[in-house]
């Protein structure tokens, strides 16, 4: 168990609908980032925060947006969702000195 | 760049010595990681190496770096049924720990 938890794990929706996607970072890991995982892309960075600040971005669209709150959990929205959008998205966590630990990620369909 | 390229596939007889091989692109690389996915699972963190290391062991596990040729390379001794999976090689550049992956390569161990 890594002690980053994703919830929910599956989330099934429809094209043009709106979800959103929670974290919750290791125990004093003050560092999050999200990653996007789908067949053709692979696994791709999406955004960081941290200590409630974002940090950097990588290939995010438009339509996600995220946020890390002071309790230090983080969501990712997404919007507007298209069948493209479907994959794992996984949520990972650090304290700076250490290596990311990933959660077990959330299975996004959009029908 | 980041760019991290890897065999997508590695069949081992049960017993056998499994070697995973990794390139990677960018000179500064401050650590290089090697993380497991199980089918339908998270990724779980298996060892990483600072990019001034040539080796680290870690039980069954044996990582080699060469810096000159941008090549990382990961052996699992007495491969498993349980070793199957896809395996990721990862970079990450500078302190923000913001990982770039290759594509994962599937292995698979038959009896």
């Amino acid at each position: 168990d890594s002690g980053v938890t994703q919830t929910p794990k599956h989330l099934i929706t429809a094209t043009g609908q709106r979800v959103t996607l929670r974290c919750s970072p290791r125990s004093g890991d003050l560092s999050v980032y999200w990653y996007q995982q789908s067949l053709d892309q692979g696994l791709q960075f999406l955004i960081q925060y941290y200590n409630g600040e974002e940090r950097a971005k990588g290939n995010i669209l438009e339509r996600f947006s995220a946020q890390q709150f002071p309790d230090l959990h983080s969501e990712l929205n997404l919007s507007s969702l298209e069948l493209g959008d479907s994959a794992l998205y996984f949520c990972a966590s650090t304290t700076g000195g250490s290596p990311l630990h990933f959660g077990n990620g959330t299975r996004l369909t959009v029908t | 760049g980041e760019d991290v390229e890897q065999s997508l596939f590695l069949s081992v007889r049960e017993g056998d010595s499994s070697v995973i091989n990794c390139t990677y692109t960018d000179s500064s690389s401050t650590y290089l990681y090697w993380y497991k996915q199980e089918p339908g699972a998270g990724l779980q963190l298996l060892t990483y190496i600072f990019s001034n290391m040539d080796m680290k062991q870690d039980q069954r596990l044996t990582v080699l770096l060469n810096k000159k040729d941008k090549h990382l390379s990961l052996r699992i001794a007495d491969t498993q049924t349980g070793d199957s999976a896809i395996y990721f090689c990862a970079e990450s550049i500078g302190g923000d720990y913001k990982l770039s992956f290759g594509a994962g390569t599937t292995v698979t161990v038959r009896a």
